[in-house]
């Protein structure tokens, strides 16, 4: 079974479209993340929410909406994407005890390119 | 926020070698995760070490967190190690900062 699931995998799409990401966790968790990743592969955090409440929310443009239905799925919509929207986003997701964070489980990462 | 470096950047090896890759951090922490990204882009958790010393078969890590920093030792390396090693921590927000990462190339 996978923990952490996002789909699609591979999206390519021209400039100015909108398109929404899904994330779905079956780790019973109660937190998740959007992290985006750079073509230096650098690694970003964008987004997290806890029981379907944001709980932060980086320097991202506006373009980027986050949308928790429960606290199962983290989904991320883009409008109007641009040309730097090109990169790789990961979901992730994590429990806590109390004020402690546990391990963070990374999805396989959808690969957006805008033409 | 937390600054987050990892050392080298770059890294090659025979197979069979032994190695160590560092992550120093700029504050105190409450998680530090090591991660490995293969070559097909998959970010696969190795360990989840705030502090400690961890073994899981050839991997093992240690977290001196008084002093900042984590050592992830790989021994007997083979070519599926190869990848890209990111250290990442969070403070008292839930958000981890990654590293830039260590990059690997284990030749035959």
């Amino acid at each position: 079974d996978t923990a952490v699931s996002q789909t699609p995998k591979y999206l390519v799409t021209q400039m100015g479209n909108d398109k929404s990401i899904k994330c779905e966790q079956n780790l019973g968790h109660d937190t998740m993340y959007w992290y985006k990743q750079d073509s230096k592969k650098f690694l970003k955090i964008m987004f997290s929410y806890n029981n379907k409440e944001l709980i932060i929310n980086e320097t991202v443009p506006n373009r980027f909406s986050p949308k928790s239905p429960d606290k199962a799925h983290l989904n991320l919509h883009i409008n109007s994407l641009e040309l730097g929207d090109s990169a790789v986003y990961f979901c992730a997701s994590s429990q806590f005890s109390g004020s402690l964070q546990e391990t963070q489980y990374f999805g396989p990462g959808t690969r957006l390119l805008v033409l | 926020g937390i600054q987050v470096e990892q050392s080298p950047p770059d890294l090659i090896l025979q197979e069979g070698a032994n190695s160590t890759l560092r992550c120093n951090f700029s504050d105190s922490v409450n998680n530090l995760q090591w991660f490995h990204q293969n070559p097909w882009g998959q970010l696969i958790n190795l360990f989840y070490i705030p502090s400690g010393t961890k073994q899981n078969g050839r991997l093992s890590a240690t977290t001196v967190a008084t002093e900042r920093y984590s050592l992830l030792y790989i021994s007997s390396s083979q070519t599926t190690d190869s990848g890209v090693y990111f250290c990442a921590v969070a403070g008292t927000a839930s958000k981890l900062t990654f590293g830039t990462g260590t990059r690997l190339q284990v030749t035959l």
